[in-house]
């Protein structure tokens, strides 16, 4: 089974309009963590924002918000007021706690497009 | 800020031929990650290092080595290139860190890596 699942390949909005790209993790250990990472058409992976498994507040960072919803095991990026320079592809990655070393496991990615 | 910088954007090499792909960070962290990148996979562990000479095996290990023999560097090493590892390789580097911590891995601006 896949440990995080993106099932949107891709999302299309218009400009200044708020967006949900999805995110759903599969794990058993109780201490983890969510990781949104933004993937421009120049290829450099940007982190975006972060929210623990133990956190009783969504994490939001600027016009990012994640809707952390525990029992359903989804971590769902919001993006509000969208820009064109929001165009890109979009992963999720989850640390848990077992992995020792800090790695990171990764979604498939969901590529956005804003237009105007 | 944290600076992770590869070696090559673009290379292209003939099937057989030795290839390295180099990674050097400049934060002193202790772990360093190399992935690979295919559209529809996501990103996909290839091996990672938690100190020097330190290495272990990710999710698709098969057809490459790593070298750790500086903090700061970390090698991908393709010891017969074939055509299916013509892929996009990205580098990061992270902290030692437990599964709770909000610090992100930091990664290079990859290298497209055509295999002929």
């Amino acid at each position: 089974a896949q440990k995080i699942t993106q099932t949107q390949p891709g999302m299309f909005v218009q400009e200044k309009e708020a967006v949900t790209l999805d995110c759903t993790y599969d794990t058993s250990d109780p201490s983890y963590g969510l990781f949104w990472y933004k993937q421009p058409s120049s290829g450099e992976m940007i982190f975006l924002i972060y929210q623990g498994s133990y956190d009783q507040q969504n994490a939001t960072e600027g016009r990012y918000s994640l809707n952390f919803q525990k029992a359903r095991k989804s971590a769902n990026l919001v993006i509000s007021a969208s820009q064109l320079g929001d165009s890109a592809m979009y992963f999720c990655a989850m640390r848990e706690g077992n992995s020792g070393y800090s790695t990171l496991t990764f979604g498939k990615g969901t590529m956005l497009l804003v237009s105007p | 800020d944290v600076k992770v910088t590869q070696s090559s954007r673009y290379l292209v090499k003939r099937t057989g031929e030795k290839v390295f792909l180099e990674c050097v960070q400049d934060m002193d962290h202790e772990n360093m990650f190399w992935y690979r990148q295919d559209p529809g996979l996501g990103l996909r562990l290839i091996y990672f290092s938690y100190d020097v000479k330190m290495k272990e095996k990710g999710d698709i290990p098969e057809g490459y080595s790593v070298s750790r023999e500086k903090k700061e560097r970390f090698s991908l090493i393709l010891e017969s290139a074939s055509t299916n590892q013509t892929s996009m390789y990205l580098c990061a580097s992270s902290l030692v860190l437990n599964s709770l911590s909000n610090q992100p891995q930091h990664f290079g601006d990859g290298t497209r890596l055509s295999i002929l």
